[in-house]
């Protein structure tokens, strides 16, 4: 069984810091996919970032990078630069193998940016 | 402009009666999914499809249905067996299950039944 684990139910940055958000993941599978959604008040997910179990490096989109650490089997997602748009629900999940299709997901983050 | 759709944004119902939501994707993607997700919590995977006319059960898929009669529609049937009914709905696609990782997602269905 898969679990993500999101530690931190909120977080507040200033307006243009960067910010960390937690993500630590447990699976026996060797090959998953991580990945990070934004979920903006209106609810819809947005995609931020995917991370491959095999990749060698972090993933990087934009101002969204992955800090990807398989020992401590941890995925954090760094925001650069913060906006007041980045204020939303932040979603860790993780995929087994090569398919998408059993997406699990954290209890989530909710982030405040504060101007 | 290719999307996810669902209808509609809000949807009210009383108990016991069987409720559908509709979910439309002009994306060609063959693999849809259908989660619930309620307040302070992560989604739910309720059922997937990868292909037309083939669907499978997810995490929590007990007193929910669904059909794939067609590539671009999966609508999901909420029942009067489910307990607890009251959540917001998120419909989602991807190309397809085995090769492609980035899910797209509609702007949800929020149900309440009372």
């Amino acid at each position: 069984a898969q679990k993500i684990t999101q530690t931190q139910p909120g977080m507040f940055v200033q307006e243009k810091e960067a910010v960390t958000l937690d993500c630590t993941y447990d699976t026996s599978d060797p090959s998953y996919g991580l990945f990070w959604y934004k979920q903006p008040s209106s609810g819809e997910m947005i995609f931020l970032i995917y991370q491959g179990s095999y990749d060698q490096q972090n993933a990087t989109e934009g101002r969204y990078s992955l800090n990807f650490q398989k020992a401590r089997k941890s995925a954090n997602l760094v925001i650069s630069a913060s906006q007041l748009g980045d204020s939303a629900m932040y979603f860790c999940a993780m995929a087994p193998g090569a398919g998408s299709y059993q997406l699990t997901f954290g209890k989530g983050t909710k982030l405040s940016v504060i101007p | 402009d290719g999307g996810i759709t669902q209808s509609p944004k809000y949807l009210f119902r009383k108990e016991g009666q069987n409720v559908t939501l509709s979910c439309e994707q002009n994306l060609n993607h063959d693999a849809m999914y259908w989660y619930r997700q309620d307040p302070g919590q992560g989604l739910r995977l309720i059922y997937y499809s990868q292909i037309v006319n083939d669907f499978q059960k997810g995490d929590i898929a007990e007193g929910y249905s669904v059909s794939r009669e067609k590539k671009e529609s999966f609508p999901l049937t909420v029942t009067s067996a489910q307990k607890n009914p009251t959540a917001f709905y998120l419909c989602a696609s991807s190309i397809d299950s085995s090769s492609s990782y980035e899910q797209y997602f509609g702007p949800g269905t929020r149900l309440t039944v009372t």
